[in-house]
């Protein structure tokens, strides 16, 4: 079954405590991205990746760092989360940035 | 970068009547444009999309009309039935370049029995 999985669902932490979720795709796409979505604000993009090795910058990078060693896997990383932090995170990977997005089931994260 | 502005961000409609939701974009060359929606605790999926060599494009009860010249799109929703409750998000990209997909800010509908 194609699908995109993040792991983990939920999670609260506690402000400087490092953290990571991780995003896998088994589609074999290119393009993979991250997303937080705060009421309000829509979807707001992290970072994206056009392939291995290749990631830039979304629109609110600022405490995020993002890595792409595998085709398949696009962990985000928390290095020192502060409460502003606290959001719905969304995993998503397509064929290109112009394709369909498929996007995970989303992780929610609290940081105290 | 690319802005996309969406609205309303709310609307309510009676079921059986149809919605429209709007969006322009900032940057002329962006020529992809697709529509999520999303169910309460659910994940996005793309319902409709539109490329910009072509002005409409339907699927059964819904449609999304694009305005080059305008700089703005609009998801159509005929018939609304209460399962078309969700949060509708519109995008835009520019296809074939490495830039990101900018999203709306999101359109809260309320289909009423």
């Amino acid at each position: 079954e194609a699908q995109v999985t993040q792991n983990p669902r939920y999670l609260i932490t506690v402000t400087g405590k490092k953290l990571t979720v991780t995003c896998s795709q088994n589609m074999n796409h290119e393009y993979m991205s991250w997303y937080r979505q705060d009421p309000g604000l829509g979807l707001r993009q992290i970072y994206y990746s056009m392939n291995v090795e290749v990631t830039d910058k979304g629109d609110v990078p600022e405490g995020y760092k993002v890595s792409r060693k595998e085709k398949r896997n696009f962990p985000l990383i928390l290095e020192s989360p502060s409460p502003n932090q606290t959001s719905l995170y969304f995993c998503a990977s397509s064929r290109t940035v112009a394709d369909t997005q498929y996007f995970g089931p989303g992780t929610r994260l609290t940081v105290l | 970068g690319e802005n996309v502005e969406q609205h309303p961000s709310t609307l309510s409609v009676q079921e059986g009547d149809s919605a429209v939701i709007k969006c322009t974009y900032s940057d002329s060359a962006s020529n992809y444009f697709p529509w999520y929606k999303q169910e309460l605790g659910k994940r996005p999926q793309l319902i409709i999309d539109i490329r910009s060599n072509v002005g409409e494009k339907k699927d059964q009860r819904i449609a999304v009309t694009l305005n080059k010249t305008a700089k703005h799109f609009s998801l159509h929703i005929t018939e609304t039935q209460p399962e078309d409750s969700a949060v509708y998000f519109c995008a835009a990209s520019i296809r074939g370049s490495a830039r990101q997909l900018t999203f709306g800010s999101g359109t809260q509908l309320t289909v009423l029995p």
